[in-house]
């Protein structure tokens, strides 16, 4: 089966621009989760879908940051107007109901 | 409070010696799960061992167990026989249900670990 993907693998954008993440779960995976890491600190929760519903978003730093998972499927994170302290590496997993966690590759967000 | 704690920022371990990786955990619910995932410098995170709240036993996988101290609150992951390839971050991580229902999975700051030849 193919694994959860994310695109881009990279992304290098000015403050103040806007950036869209993509994640797509394993086929069948109700359980959508974003996670954020930023350099030497501990990957931070960010929220959790469940099928098109945000079963927790705790995580969201601020406003600035917009999930979504229209019909269940992929999901998108969009961060605008990016700030310098949004860099990091954003993952995406999903999983079964509570079955382990599969990840993506990451995002790796650069705001200069 | 920090719920999952990993003190070892970094470690070092001779190739085909056995390391030690160290996690401690806190929370107040029953039932839960304890995850040890390697992140190498690809970035990718693999799911290495699990270890549930009410299993007998020390889960094992290959080369890799989970020493579970119930007790201590203490999950560390062994890894025997070194190799040059188990060089990467670890994360610890653990699942917690809510009230929902539903699981949410908090993880450690890491410990980055070297493999010497």
């Amino acid at each position: 089966e193919a694994g959860v993907t994310q695109f881009p693998s990279h992304s290098v954008i000015e403050k103040g621009q806007t950036v869209t993440l993509r994640c797509d779960p394993i086929s069948g995976h109700d359980n959508l989760y974003w996670y954020r890491r930023v350099m030497g600190k501990e990957i931070k929760f960010l929220l959790h879908f469940v099928k098109e519903s945000k079963q927790d978003e705790s995580g969201m730093p601020n406003n600035r940051f917009l999930a979504e998972r229209t019909g269940g499927t992929y999901s998108t994170l969009k961060v605008q107007p990016a700030e310098l302290e949004d860099s990091g590496v954003y993952f995406c997993a999903s999983s079964q109901v509570r079955g382990t966690l599969h990840f993506g590759n990451g995002t790796r967000l650069t705001v200069t | 409070a920090q719920k999952i704690t990993q003190t070892q920022p970094g470690m070092f371990v001779q190739e085909k010696e056995a390391v030690t990786l160290d996690c401690t955990y806190d929370t107040s619910d029953p039932s839960y799960g304890l995850f040890w995932y390697k992140q190498p410098s690809s970035g990718e995170m693999i799911f290495l061992i699990y270890q549930g709240s009410y299993d007998q036993q020390n889960a094992t996988e290959g080369r890799y167990s989970l020493n579970f101290q119930k007790a201590r609150k203490s999950a560390n992951l062994v890894i025997s026989a070194s190799q040059l390839g188990d060089s990467a971050m670890y994360f610890c991580a653990m699942r917690e249900v809510n009230s929902g229902g539903y699981q949410k999975v908090t993880f450690g700051t890491g410990t980055k670990l070297q493999v010497i030849p």
